[in-house]
């Protein structure tokens, strides 16, 4: 089975701070992973999407990055942490025959 | 992906069936309906999906239109813990890049 580990559970942050989030990938070679924002109350915005090592596809335009420097593993990275960056950030892969996996999730307070 | 519309809440009685609609009005002929529900502050878990034919699991039960233009999830006896958060999405399987837009979903809440 596959196991998504992304920490810390939650975070609180100033504004102006870095911010680095890890998502591992268990039980599987070469996963397609995504980063997801989660507003409160509202549904999944997708951020970035991974299908390989060093390649990454932003979605939305923000003072956010991604990185995969390993197949199993995927970062979420800011230099400077905005308030609107408060959220609840989501790790997932993605498999044809069952769809989407998730990690338990990061919450995210900028203040 | 092809968009799909929820409502933004329903109430059920602990014991009931919940019956969570979908509408997909726009869905491709290769694109396949997925269920995911998350419960608070969880990453989305994944439920049932289908093409064309009804589907059932041990979680619930999935009914899809002739037309497919619309799908509605049953849960046969709701429980307190599934109170939830039901995202509907339609995409293509095997696309690469894997891509979905999970909109606002029905926020189900099971009643005693």
């Amino acid at each position: 089975s596959q196991t998504i580990h992304q920490w810390p559970a939650t975070l609180v942050q100033p504004v102006g701070s870095p911010l680095s989030l890890e998502c591992t990938v268990e039980g599987t070679s070469n996963p397609n992973l995504y980063w997801y924002r989660q507003a409160a109350g509202r549904g999944l915005q997708l951020l970035f999407y991974s299908v390989g090592i060093g390649q990454i596809s932003s979605e939305v335009p923000q003072n956010l990055s991604a990185s995969r420097p390993q197949d199993r593993q995927f970062i979420l990275s800011s230099k400077k942490l905005l308030l609107s960056d408060s959220g609840f950030y989501l790790c997932g892969r993605y498999a044809a025959n069952y769809g989407y996996t998730f990690g338990s999730g990061t919450r995210l307070t900028v203040v | 992906d092809a968009k799909t519309t929820q409502p933004p809440s329903m109430d059920c009685a602990e014991g009931r069936a919940a019956n969570l609609p979908c509408n997909h009005s726009t869905i491709s002929g290769n694109e396949y309906v997925y269920w995911y529900r998350q419960i608070h502050s969880q990453g989305p878990q994944y439920i049932i999906h289908g093409l064309k034919n009804n589907e059932t699991n041990e979680m619930a039960s999935l009914i899809i239109t002739e037309d497919r233009k619309s799908s509605t999830l049953i849960l046969p006896h709701a429980t307190l813990r599934d109170t939830a958060v039901y995202y509907c999405i339609v995409r293509v399987p095997w696309t690469n890049a894997g891509k979905s837009t999970f909109g606002d979903g029905t926020t189900l809440t099971v009643k005693p």
